[in-house]
Order: C-alpha cells, then structure tokens, then sequence
C-alpha cells in the first residue's frame, strides 16, 4: 500500500496567520492526492482534490499544489472556522490510504 | 446531496451486523460509493468502495473476507454487511459518495456516521 506521511501532526497558529501542511506519498502517485477537514465530532469535508483543485463551496483561501511524491495545503488568513484536523488522501492506488492527520489548533 | 448511515451498534467479538446508507439529491446510480471508518480518537481508514453499477468491489485487506459491499440502485441504499467482528473492528462509519462511476477517487459528500462497538 501507498504510505501518506503528514506534517507536522500538530501545529498552533493565530486567527490570521498562513499555515502550510505537507503531506509526502512513499511512492509517485502523480495528482491523485485529495485533502479533507475534519472537525470534531463531524464528518470530514473535502476541500482539494488532484492536488490542486479547490471543490465547489470552498472557501478560496484553502490551496493545494504539489506532484509525484510531495504535496502541501495552504490555508491563507486562517479564520477561527478553520481550526479543525486536516487529512490527505491518495486515490492513486485503488487501495486508498489517508494520511495520519494534522491537527490547527489555536495559539 | 444527503446520505444517512444507520445500523451501528454494540456487537460480540466474532457477530454480525449491517450496516446502511440511505441516499438522496443525487442520481445514486451515476457514482461508486465507499464507506470510511474511524477508530476512536484515530484517523481516518478506507475500508471498501463499489462502483456504480454494482458489478465492481473493492476491499481493504484488513477487512477482505469478511466484510461485503453492495447497493440497491432501485432503492438508492448501500449496504455494509460485516461478519466475524474484532475489536479492531470498533469504529464510526462513514458512508460517502464518490466523484467517479467506475471506481473510488474523492469523496464529496459524507454521511453522518455510525457508532460500531465490538465487545463482549
């Protein structure tokens, strides 16, 4: 299987800041990298999918980028919504895996 | 888009049960559709995708064998029966919907979730 490695898996920051999160496949998976927020005690969201595309809804401050084996989300202005864990998605391998989470937490 | 899981609940080690997702605002049988669960305090792991037809499944190993993905396309309903729970096997499912037809991608819309336990 494909290995996801976030990070970092934590990270505090202030309403405001921009904050970046890396997400690093164990193998090439092209742009077939998709990222989710998740909040507590609700479903996840999707926020970017191939990497780069924003999903309808989306606010335009999340971005994506990212090819092959390296990846980030960019949160631009983060808003207290945003406060919330933050998952990659590989969709490269038909045995999809997640990568272990980053969670933005509050300064 | 709406999706309503149901079916969770506290089973034995090694018992059964079913779970199902409820859909509607969408043309069901247009997408492949998965289910995703999340262990407690964990992240998040695929367990099983369907496409759009039905005629294709897709399993992660740690459930092949026995857990079975299927859907009613007449009654816009996806299924998850699993057999021989573990412990393991505790977790929120999620139902989601896909952006393809013909196998799993990205996941645009989630259910709700619900709670499996397996424990004695």
């Amino acid at each position: 299987d494909i290995q996801l490695t976030q990070s970092p898996t934590s990270l505090s920051a202030s309403a405001g800041d921009r904050v970046t999160i890396t997400c690093r496949a164990s193998q090439s998976i092209g742009n077939y990298l998709n990222w989710y927020q998740q909040k507590p005690g609700k479903a996840p969201k999707l926020l970017i999918f191939r990497a780069s595309s924003l999903e309808s809804g989306v606010s335009s401050r999340f971005s994506g980028s990212g090819s092959g084996t390296d990846f980030s989300l960019t949160i631009s202005g983060l808003r207290p919504e945003d406060f919330a864990t933050y998952y990659c998605q590989q969709s490269y391998n038909i045995a999809l895996t997640f990568g272990g989470g980053t969670k933005v937490e509050i300064k | 888009v709406q999706l309503l899981d149901s079916g969770g609940g506290l089973v034995q080690p090694g018992g059964s049960l079913r779970l199902s997702c409820a859909a509607s605002g969408f043309t069901f049988n247009f997408y492949a559709m998965t289910w995703v669960r999340q262990a407690p305090g964990k992240g998040l792991e695929w367990v099983a995708s369907i496409s759009a037809s039905g005629g294709s499944t897709f399993y992660a190993d740690s459930v092949k064998g026995r857990f079975t993905i299927s859907r009613d396309n007449n009654k816009d309903t996806l299924f998850l029966r699993m057999s021989g729970l573990r412990a393991g096997d505790t977790a929120i499912y999620y139902c989601a919907k896909d952006d393809l037809a013909a196998r799993p991608s990205h996941f645009d819309s989630w259910g709700q979730g619900t709670l499996v336990t397996v424990s004695s």
